[in-house]
């Protein structure tokens, strides 16, 4: 199977929008409402940002939103905020195995 | 509170077999809808999914890696153990254990732990 299509790399300034994109196929993120995102800050374990597609968990403040269209899912960080320059990954159930494939992941830098 | 901790060896030979134990609290494994996981992150490099476990001993590979890896659970003890067969340097790199969610979502990590596989 292979990894999800994450962009390298992402930059912001304070207070702006930025999108991060997550591609893959009709196997996984085109074909199931699983996608989830995950934020990584050096040295330091994922965190759980968005699941099945859109949803935060608790604690996750609401200048984090996703969504999906085609084989194609999203990541948004609206407010753009100096704590939120990390690593993002995303990751999506794959019939392909039964299993999970993530991205890349995308470096984003707030300027 | 839910936590999840690796243990294993830092160090390992090529060709060698690796063991990794996952000890979490706070969730039982024999709730329906529990799994637990393990991914690992080579250094500079990207998350790789490798194994899981339901609570109903549903099991799931990286197709990838699948000949190499057993996973396997301990409901009494609320523990997960990996083992990873013919450790190759490339294998280096932190592992995460982690509970999932039916629909795969990685909802708790624990620290990971890093290890180097070197002669």
């Amino acid at each position: 199977q292979s990894a999800l299509t994450q962009p390298a790399s992402v930059s912001g300034s304070p207070g702006q929008s930025i999108t991060i994109s997550c591609t893959g196929t009709s196997s996984d993120v085109g074909g199931y409402n699983y996608v989830s995102w995950y934020q990584q800050h050096p040295g330091k374990a994922p965190k759980l940002m968005i699941y099945e597609v859109s949803n935060r968990p608790s604690g996750v403040p609401d200048r984090f939103s996703g969504s999906k269209s085609g084989n194609t899912a999203s990541l948004t960080i609206s407010g753009l905020q100096a704590e939120d320059e990390a690593d993002y990954y995303c990751s999506s159930y794959t019939s392909s195995s039964t299993s999970v494939v993530f991205g890349g992941g995308t470096k984003l830098t707030v300027l | 509170q839910i936590t999840l901790k690796e243990s294993g060896p830092t160090l390992v030979k090529p060709t060698q077999t690796l063991t990794l134990t996952c000890t979490f609290s706070g969730f039982s494994l024999s709730t329906s809808g529990v799994g637990v996981g393990w991914i690992r992150q080579p250094p500079g490099k990207a998350l790789e999914w490798l194994a899981l476990i339901y609570w109903n001993d549903d099991k799931r590979y990286s197709p990838s890696l699948k000949s190499r890896l057993t996973i396997t659970k301990d409901t009494s003890k609320n523990q997960v153990v990996l083992t990873m067969t013919n450790m190759d340097p490339v294998d280096t790199a932190t592992y995460y254990c982690a509970r999932i969610t039916v629909t795969r979502a990685v909802d708790y990590w624990g620290q990971g732990t890093l290890v180097t596989v070197s002669s």
